[in-house]
């Protein structure tokens, strides 16, 4: 299957400052990709949605001058976390469609532990 | 309103037994697709299988396979002898529509553990 690879695999950063996670699509290209969030016990809850060469379109109650998403390319979305604080501490995931139409599952990256200190 | 329900936080299963998740949705779409992943410690989502809104037939991948009941909205995961490595997380989701925009909303899980 398709390979959506995520990097850093783990961050820990002091608070008040940036982190950026990367989002790449390695044998396909992706137009759309998705950023989660989870928390521990909990379910994925979806942030945003990276469109390449354009904005993204941000769930409600999600800042996105806090969550800054770049999809500058059709195999590399970013996303980063501005003035990280400990809130900020959770698991980041992203996930990418090899094509639209039907049964295209979303392939996920191996996910980012982020820790604020 | 909640758009996928696991109502299993938690379920204890011996293995080789057969194993139920339960997961209803909640859409006024008629073009869907409801999908079922798993999640081991490591925090990986692994696909495990899909089911298209107008697929007649219950999609079966393996040990997996998915109770698919369009009146009821219910899309059950049924694995088959299952296996201590099967002890993970498990999610159902959904994604409306046909788009390759369209976003895949989660349940809140299952956690599924296998009793040697």
């Amino acid at each position: 299957g398709a390979v959506v690879s995520q990097h850093p695999s783990w961050v820990i950063c002091k608070s008040g400052t940036s982190v950026k996670i990367e989002c790449r699509s390695l044998d396909f290209q992706a137009t759309t990709m998705f950023w989660y969030r989870q928390f521990p016990k909990q379910s994925l809850m979806l942030m945003a949605t990276s469109n390449e060469g354009s904005k993204a379109t941000y769930e409600q109650g999600v800042e996105k001058d806090k969550f800054l998403i770049n999809h500058a390319s059709l195999t590399l979305s970013t996303l980063t976390v501005t003035s990280a604080h400990p809130e900020d501490s959770s698991f980041y995931i992203c996930s990418a469609r090899d094509g639209g139409g039907w049964g295209t599952e979303a392939f996920f990256g191996q996910g980012t532990r982020l820790t604020v200190v | 309103a909640q758009k996928i329900t696991q109502t299993q936080p938690g379920m204890f299963v011996q293995e080789k037994e057969a194993v139920t998740l339960d997961c209803t949705y909640d859409t006024s779409d008629q073009s869907y697709g409801l999908f079922w992943y798993k999640q081991p410690s490591s925090g990986e989502m692994i696909f495990l299988i899909y089911q298209g809104s107008y697929d007649e037939q219950n999609a079966t991948e393996g040990r997996y396979s998915l109770n698919f009941q369009k009146a009821r909205k219910s899309a059950n995961l049924v694995i088959s002898a299952s296996q201590l490595g099967d002890s993970a997380m498990y999610f159902c989701a959904m994604r409306e529509g046909r788009n390759r925009d369209d976003k895949i909303i989660f349940g809140k899980g299952t956690r599924l553990h296998i009793l040697p």
